[in-house]
Order: structure tokens, then C-alpha cells, then sequence
């Protein structure tokens, strides 16, 4: 299996700031990355799809890039509504996900 | 849109088999996806059970291959999930989702999830 490791595991941040969030492969999967986002009581929601793709109705403010074995997911401006947790996901092989990004707005 | 529902009994015995369903609307299970599976523990993370094409093609995650059987209904355009010898570890939320046949792929949609307790 292709483990997935993001971190950091949580973070904090205010309003406005910018914030990124990293996903390391433990082998090449080219540009098969997903990012997923998931509020409490919810189903994940993909944001950006083969690593830079963003999904069709997903806010501008999120972007993500990378290729081989490391990735970010970059959200520009923060928002209240950003407050979730974020996975990555490599479609390459056996799908796998990383462990989850919790992202807290101050 | 496609739309997914899971159902199913909520609290299975230790030992036992969990049974779900995955209703299909807005989309025929015989187009071109992958029909999947995916739990999260309480708290934890995301964890790929297995998939199935129309054709009955199936894929499984290797940790829980023994005791996954995913199959297709397509009179009733469903998909179901068995998981056999269930502990209290098989607690989770069960997701059902959609993923396109051709790379790049992705989940998406899912369904809502249904919270599966084990315990006797």
C-alpha cells in the first residue's frame, strides 16, 4: 500500500491568513492526488482533484499543487467557513488516505 | 447529480456480518463508475473498503479482504456492502461514493453515511 502523511496533524489560524497543508506519498503517484475537505457530521467533499484541479463550484481560494511524492493544499485567505478537517487521497494505486489535517480558525 | 443513501441496521453483534445498502438516483450503476465504499472510525480518518463495476468487477482493500463482499443490484440500481466476523473495531461510519472509471478519479459524490456500532 502507498501510505499518505500530512501534516502538520492540526493547526490554528486567524482570518485572512494564508495556510498550507502538506501530503507526502511513500512512493511516486505522479499527479494522482485528491484533496478532500470534511466538516463534523459530514461526508468529505472533494476540493482539488489530480493534484491541481479544482473542483467545479469550490471556492478560488483553495489551490493545490505538486506532483510525484509531495503535495500542498494552499488556502489563500481564510475563512470562517474554511474551519474542517482536510485529507489527502492518492488515486495511483489501492486507494489511500492521509491521516487528516484539522484546521481551527482563532 | 447522483445522489447516494446508505441503509441498514445500525448495531450489529460481535462475530456477526454487517449488511448495508447504497441507493442510486440520478444515475443508472451500469454508467461508467467505480461504486465504493469507505468507513471512518469515531475520530479517525478515512479508510477505502473496496469497489465494484457493473460488470461485477471488484476491488478490495488487502486489510479487510477476507471478509469484504461487495456486489451489485442492478434491477433495483443498488450496491451493498458485507463485512463478516465484525469486532468492535468495524465501528465506524460507512460512506458509500462514486468514483469515474477512468483516471484521474476521485470520490464524489457520497452519500450522507450511516454510523454502524458493534457491540453485543
Amino acid at each position: 500500500d502507498i501510505q499518505m502523511t500530512q501534516s502538520p496533524s492540526s493547526l490554528s489560524a486567524s482570518v485572512g491568513d494564508r495556510v498550507t497543508i502538506t501530503c507526502r506519498a511513500s512512493q511516486s503517484i505522479s499527479s494522482y492526488l485528491n484533496w478532500y475537505q470534511q466538516k463534523p457530521g459530514k461526508a468529505p467533499k472533494v476540493l482539488i482533484y489530480d493534484a491541481s484541479t479544482l473542483q467545479s463550484g469550490v471556492s478560488s481560494r483553495f489551490s493545490g499543487s505538486g506532483s510525484g511524492t509531495d503535495f500542498t493544499l494552499t488556502i489563500s485567505s481564510l475563512q470562517p467557513e474554511d474551519s474542517a478537517t482536510y485529507y489527502c487521497q492518492q488515486s495511483f494505486s489501492t486507494p489511500t488516505f492521509g491521516q487528516g489535517t484539522r484546521l481551527e480558525i482563532k | 447529480q447522483v445522489q447516494l443513501q446508505e441503509s441498514g441496521p445500525g448495531l450489529v453483534k460481535p462475530s456477526g456480518t454487517l449488511s448495508l445498502t447504497c441507493a442510486v438516483s440520478g444515475d443508472s450503476i451500469s454508467s461508467s463508475n467505480w461504486w465504493s465504499w469507505v468507513r471512518q472510525p469515531p475520530g479517525k480518518g478515512l479508510e477505502w473498503i473496496g469497489e465494484i463495476y457493473h460488470s461485477g468487477s471488484t476491488n478490495y482493500n488487502p486489510s479487510l479482504k477476507s471478509r469484504v463482499t461487495i456486489s451489485v443490484d442492478k434491477s433495483k440500481n443498488q450496491f451493498s456492502l458485507k463485512l463478516s466476523s465484525v469486532t468492535a473495531a468495524d465501528t465506524a461510519v460507512y460512506y458509500c461514493a462514486v468514483k469515474r472509471w477512468l483516471q484521474p478519479n476521485w470520490f464524489d459524490p457520497w452519500g450522507q453515511g450511516t454510523l454502524v456500532t458493534v457491540s453485543s
